[in-house]
C-alpha cells in the first residue's frame, strides 16, 4: 500500500491553466479506471472534483478535468480563481480492495 | 442528500484505546459502501478501513489487527473501535462513503479528532 506520488506544490496566474500529476504502479493507477481527485482547504472536508479518472460531479466547474495515461494520471485547472488555491489529492482503488492517496500537492494562485 | 456525523475521538495515552461512530443519513443507494479517512497534522490523507454493503471489511496495512469496524443492522450508524493506539494515529478522522459503481470518496463528514500523546 505504497502512496502515490505528487509533486508538494504547483502554482499559476489567474486565468492560467496548471496540471497536477499522479503517478502510481500497475497495481493501482494503471490497473483501474477508478482514479478521484479531491480538493482540500484548511479545517474543511475533502471535496471531489474528479472521479473515475476524467468524471467530474454535479455541481463541479468544468475547468476541472481528468486524465489518464498508464501509470499516471492527472488533473488539470483550467482559467485559475484564486479559490481554486488549496490542496489536491489524489486517490485510486488498488488490488486487493484498498485505497491510495497521494501525498497532496499545494496549489498557489499567484 | 447525504450527511455524515462522526462522534466520540478525543485524547488517549499510546497503548490506549477509542471509539468513533458514524451516522449517515440520506443514503439511498443500498450498494454504498462506508469508510474512514484520515488525515495526520500536517499531512495528506489516508485511508483507514471500509465495509461493504454487503459486510465485508478491508483495513489499511497500518491500521490492520488494531482497528476494528462494524454497523448495525440498520446500516445507518457505524463504527471504528481502535486499540493499541499509537502517536502516528494522531489524525481527523474523516467518515466517508463510497459509491459502489466508481469506487470514489463521494460524501465526507466534517471529521472527528483523535490524539495519541503521552
Amino acid at each position: 500500500q505504497s502512496a502515490l506520488t505528487q509533486p508538494p506544490s504547483a502554482s499559476g496566474s489567474p486565468g492560467q491553466s496548471v496540471t497536477i500529476s499522479c503517478t502510481g504502479t500497475s497495481s493501482d493507477v494503471g490497473g483501474f479506471n477508478f482514479v478521484s481527485w479531491y480538493q482540500k482547504h484548511p479545517g474543511e472536508a475533502p471535496k471531489v472534483v474528479i472521479y473515475e479518472v476524467n468524471k467530474r460531479p454535479s455541481g463541479v466547474s468544468d475547468r476541472f478535468s481528468g486524465s489518464k495515461s498508464g501509470n499516471t494520471a492527472s488533473l488539470t485547472v483550467s482559467g485559475l480563481r484564486t479559490e481554486d488555491e488549496g490542496d489536491y489529492f489524489c486517490s485510486s482503488f488498488a488490488d486487493p480492495a484498498v485505497w491510495v492517496f497521494g501525498g497532496g500537492t499545494r496549489l498557489t494562485v499567484l | 442528500e447525504v450527511h455524515l456525523v462522526e462522534s466520540g475521538g478525543g485524547a488517549v495515552q499510546p497503548g490506549g484505546s477509542l471509539g468513533l461512530s458514524c451516522e449517515a443519513s440520506g443514503v439511498t443507494d443500498a450498494k454504498t459502501y462506508l469508510g474512514w479517512v484520515r488525515q495526520a497534522p500536517g499531512k495528506g490523507l489516508e485511508w483507514v478501513s471500509i465495509i461493504y454493503s454487503g459486510g465485508s471489511i478491508y483495513y489499511a496495512d497500518s491500521v490492520k489487527h488494531r482497528f476494528v469496524l462494524s454497523r448495525d443492522s440498520s446500516k445507518k450508524t457505524m463504527y471504528l473501535q481502535m486499540d493499541n493506539l499509537r502517536v502516528e494515529d494522531s489524525a481527523v478522522y474523516f467518515c466517508v462513503t463510497v459509491a459502489a459503481a466508481s469506487l470514489h470518496f463521494d460524501n465526507w463528514g466534517k471529521g472527528a479528532l483523535v490524539t495519541v500523546s503521552s
